[in-house]
């Protein structure tokens, strides 16, 4: 069983609906992540929590909201899609008591998100 | 301002020869570099990492090496194998500051039998 779960893999919606896509993790790490990616642009940050009451924006966080609802749930919510959201949106989990001793991420499979 | 930078979005190696991907970064705050590599339709996966009181780290046959008054990292994979075709993201990050990874667009690998 896969560590790093997000639902729904695909997803169309049409703009102005509200969508939630969801991550849980399996690994028990505190810090989860929300990134997305698109073409030519790499990842970048939505969204980090270091723990259940730690909400962090990232880079580009302005269209999205969050909610952690446990240690293992980390959910992104886009209120009013809108077509420049399309894009492939990665959870990632990380342990700071990680053996190597820093933030080596874990990322889930990924979402592909189409707004129309 | 794109603090980590991979300059090169694609390239393509024969198999059995090495690939060097490489990766600049601007914040000299930064101190601990890690490399990624996507599969398409996967989640990136962590391949290497390395701390900036070093200037080599290997693994198998991925080495990364660091150049800390260059500002500047590359991966070396060798030999290569077809299996090595994957995006290569470059990550960087400040321990004890805002520990947030801070990735590059990404270098396309493809390498050929």
């Amino acid at each position: 069983d896969a560590d790093v779960t997000q639902t729904p893999r695909n997803r169309i919606t049409k703009t102005g609906k509200r969508i939630m896509l969801e991550c849980s993790q399996t690994k028990g790490h505190d810090r989860m992540y929300w990134y997305r990616q698109d073409p030519g642009l790499g990842l970048r940050l939505i969204y980090y929590s270091f723990d259940v009451k730690d909400i962090n924006k990232g880079e580009i966080s302005d269209g999205y909201s969050v909610s952690r609802q446990a240690q293992a749930k980390f959910s992104l919510s886009l209120e009013s899609a809108i077509p420049n959201q399309t894009a492939l949106y990665f959870c990632a989990t990380s342990d700071l008591r990680d053996r190597r001793g820093t933030d080596t991420q874990y990322f889930g499979p990924g979402t592909r998100l189409t707004v129309l | 301002d794109q603090q980590v930078k991979q300059n090169s979005p694609s390239l393509s190696v024969q198999e059995g020869r090495i690939s060097i991907l490489n990766c600049d970064y601007t914040n000299s705050m930064f101190d601990y570099f890690l490399w990624y590599k996507k599969y398409p339709a996967e989640g990136p996966t962590f391949l290497i990492s390395i701390s900036s009181i070093k200037d080599k780290n290997e693994d198998g046959r991925f080495t990364v090496f660091l150049n800390k008054s260059a500002k500047h990292l590359s991966l070396h994979i060798v030999p290569s194998q077809p299996g090595d075709s994957a995006v290569y993201f470059c990550a960087a990050l400040t321990q004890g500051g805002s520990e947030k990874l801070v990735f590059g667009k990404g270098t396309k690998l493809t390498v050929n039998p």
